[in-house]
């Protein structure tokens, strides 16, 4: 079962406009969460994480929002720039630092 | 450092035939991850090793796959038989115990199976 959720395959926006990619999750033993960015033929990489602890963190047009009541949470980039257009996963750190992924969500930022 | 290789970036193969896909992870980490990565299911957790030591692999789909790591630098993930709904891509991972920047990925091994 899938234990990271994101529910929006693709999303598409303006340039210069704000992104918001959505993840809920279903466990609340996960203490870290990630945003992972994905091009085309590559492995993911890191994009930026939040502690269970916090409930905001930000890195500079990247800022990530964690609601640990509704075990949900969301990515905004401010402003929106083509070079963002990529697959983003959202991901979950179980207890034994294993990492679980959602099953991304296409941005698509027009210019 | 070089980051996750992975080998071959790209597999054809018939179905039944025995497949192997490896990884030689970053120097010094002592987490390694194999990921399937489908539409339906998205990046999906097969099996992690922790210092070589197989700690959870009830992710692997079936008895048709299996996964070894014999040395801290080298990691193969097999399914023997192969089937065609075993085309995806296969990532390999590797972290520390660092909680903030989770894991570092290759590029990945497509597989086709026909």
């Amino acid at each position: 079962d899938q234990q990271v959720k994101q529910n929006s395959p693709s999303l598409s926006v303006q340039e210069g406009r704000i992104s918001i990619l959505n993840c809920d999750y279903t466990n609340s033993m996960f203490d870290y969460f990630l945003w992972y960015k994905k091009y085309p033929a590559e492995g993911p990489t890191f994009l930026i994480s939040i502690s269970s602890i916090k409930d905001k963190n930000e890195d500079g047009r990247f800022t990530v929002f964690l609601n640990k009541s509704a075990k949900h949470l969301s990515l905004h980039i401010v402003p929106s720039q083509p070079g963002d257009s990529a697959v983003y996963f959202c991901a979950a750190r179980g207890t034994g630092n294993q990492f679980y992924f959602g099953t991304g969500t296409s941005l698509t930022v027009i210019p | 450092d070089a980051g996750v290789i992975q080998s071959p970036r790209h597999e054809v193969t018939e179905m039944g035939q025995e497949v192997t896909l490896r990884c030689k992870p970053i120097s010094g980490h002592d987490y390694l991850f194999w990921y399937r990565q489908t539409m339906m299911r998205g990046l999906e957790l097969l099996i992690y090793f922790n210092n070589n030591v197989p700690i959870d692999d009830s992710g692997m789909p079936e008895d048709r796959f299996s996964a070894k790591m014999p040395n801290a630098s080298f990691s193969t993930l097999k399914i023997q038989p192969s089937e065609p709904r075993d085309s995806a891509v296969y990532f390999c991972a590797s972290s520390l115990r660092r909680r903030d920047r989770g894991a570092f990925f290759g590029q990945g091994t497509r597989l086709t199976v026909v």
